[in-house]
């Protein structure tokens, strides 16, 4: 069966300081990869998603990028991080485009 | 920008009452779906339904969806503790699963 793997749960980082959240899937091959940030007590913003090894779309412009090194790794980076940055940051996947999202358990940031 | 609201943002009802939520949305879409948050998890999908299908069923689940009127409903039925928690409904218009959602309908459901 699939999995998705996200961590850390939790993450509090000094403005100014790096990121590097990792995501991981398993039991499945060639995943769309997405990446959301969720605001307290708002909806889902899509940040970056990935349909294949290196092929990364940026939804907003921001401070934070997106890698995909490895066919089920998908990586959200910062050099620098901003107090705008904080968020409930979360994984998904799915095998099928147009087909349902599946959520990883989500990584609460703050920037303090 | 947002493309699904739900409506209302909060709902609080007894158990086994039912429970309806409504999202509208503002673009045409390939499919419309709903999606359940407890607090501080992740999302787990309810149910999808494609733009070409005008309700749909699953368990306790009952969604519509019209087109014409750029609007989806979400039905629980016979609701249970359990069920309290977050509801998001989201499209998609690019037929990439970049899905667009809505700010949530938090659901209250006291024993």
């Amino acid at each position: 069966s699939q999995t998705i793997h996200q961590w850390p749960a939790t993450l509090v980082q000094p403005v100014g300081s790096p990121l590097s959240l990792e995501c991981t899937v398993e039991g499945t091959s060639n995943p769309n990869l997405y990446w959301y940030r969720q605001a307290a007590g708002r909806g889902l913003q899509l940040l970056f998603y990935s349909v294949g090894i290196g092929q990364i779309s940026s939804e907003v412009p921001q401070n934070l990028s997106a890698s995909r090194p490895q066919d089920r790794q998908f990586i959200l980076s910062s050099k620098k991080l901003l107090l705008s940055d904080s968020g409930f940051y979360l994984c998904a996947w799915t095998p099928e485009p147009s087909g349902k999202l599946f959520f990883g358990s989500g990584t609460q940031l703050s920037v303090l | 920008s947002q493309q699904g609201e739900e409506d209302p943002q909060a709902l609080s009802i007894q158990e086994g009452e039912n429970a309806t939520m409504n999202c509208s949305y503002k673009t045409s879409i390939n499919n419309l779906q709903w999606y359940r948050q407890n607090s501080g998890r992740g999302l787990v999908h309810l149910i999808l339904i494609r733009s070409n299908e005008r309700e749909k069923h699953s368990g306790r689940l009952r969604v519509t969806l019209d087109t014409s009127k750029k609007s989806s409903s979400l039905l629980i039925t016979a609701s249970r503790a359990a069920d309290t928690a977050s509801y998001f409904c989201a499209t998609d218009q690019s037929g990439y699963s970049t899905l667009t959602f809505g700010k949530g309908t938090m659901l209250l459901v006291s024993p």
